[in-house]
């Protein structure tokens, strides 16, 4: 069956650190990735999608099909980039998997 | 202003109605989602729609039923089965097919329900 895991539910690091949120999937066919994010008091939205291989707010994010993994980055993070983030497969049909979700607190 | 519509914002039922909510697009979009988001399991599909007159289940569809009469309008009706619907829900939308917006989903802002 086709499955997000997004490890942590939490995750805190400081102004101006590395920011690694981490995605793994399990899906038999070709994937498509993306990542969406939820700012307070604002709508859930895209952030970035595999195959656009674009940074976006500077986060990025590679697909290692080897690993089966899809991790969002950003080398130095902003207070801005606190919310929610989610972490979302198309597996067929037109039908997104969505993982748990990682609530991301940058501390200034 | 295009975009996607939910209503109500909060809704309150009593245990063993059924209660529907709305969801409208002017996106001119084919595709149209619902999802329950609850704390720690993320969003859930309950169903979702590709065309008029044509929808599918999700990963959680009992107790749920949905609609597509019109390629504008996807309600979503929580019914007295549904066991625990306490919960936010949210709607959304995606062009259909092999345009380059394929499988970007627009949500809409939410509906919370709360069962007394």
């Amino acid at each position: 069956a086709q499955r997000v895991t997004q490890p942590e539910k939490l995750l805190s690091v400081f102004k101006g650190a590395p920011v690694e949120l981490k995605c793994n999937y399990s899906y038999s066919g070709s994937p498509e990735l993306f990542w969406y994010v939820q700012y307070s008091r604002q709508r859930l939205q895209l952030l970035l999608r595999h195959i656009s291989r674009e940074s976006i707010k500077g986060f990025t994010a590679d697909l290692n099909k080897g690993e089966t993994s899809f991790h969002l980055k950003k080398p130095f993070a902003q207070e801005e980039d606190s919310a929610m983030y989610y972490c979302a497969l198309e597996s067929g049909a037109q039908k997104l998997v969505f993982g748990q979700g990682t609530r991301l607190t940058i501390n200034p | 202003d295009g975009g996607i519509t939910q209503s109500p914002k909060y809704l309150f039922r009593k245990e063993g109605q059924n209660v529907t909510l709305s969801c409208e697009q002017n996106l001119n979009h084919d595709a149209m989602y619902w999802y329950r988001q609850d704390p720690g399991q993320g969003l859930r599909l309950i169903y979702y729609s590709q065309i008029v007159n044509d929808f599918q289940k999700g990963d959680i569809a009992e107790g749920y039923s949905v609609s597509r009469e019109k390629k504008e309008s996807f309600p979503l009706t929580v019914t007295s089965a549904q066991k625990n619907p306490t919960a936010f829900y949210l709607c959304a939308s995606s062009p259909q097919g092999t345009s380059s917006g394929a499988n970007v989903l627009t949500f809409g802002a939410g509906s919370r329900l709360t069962v007394l």
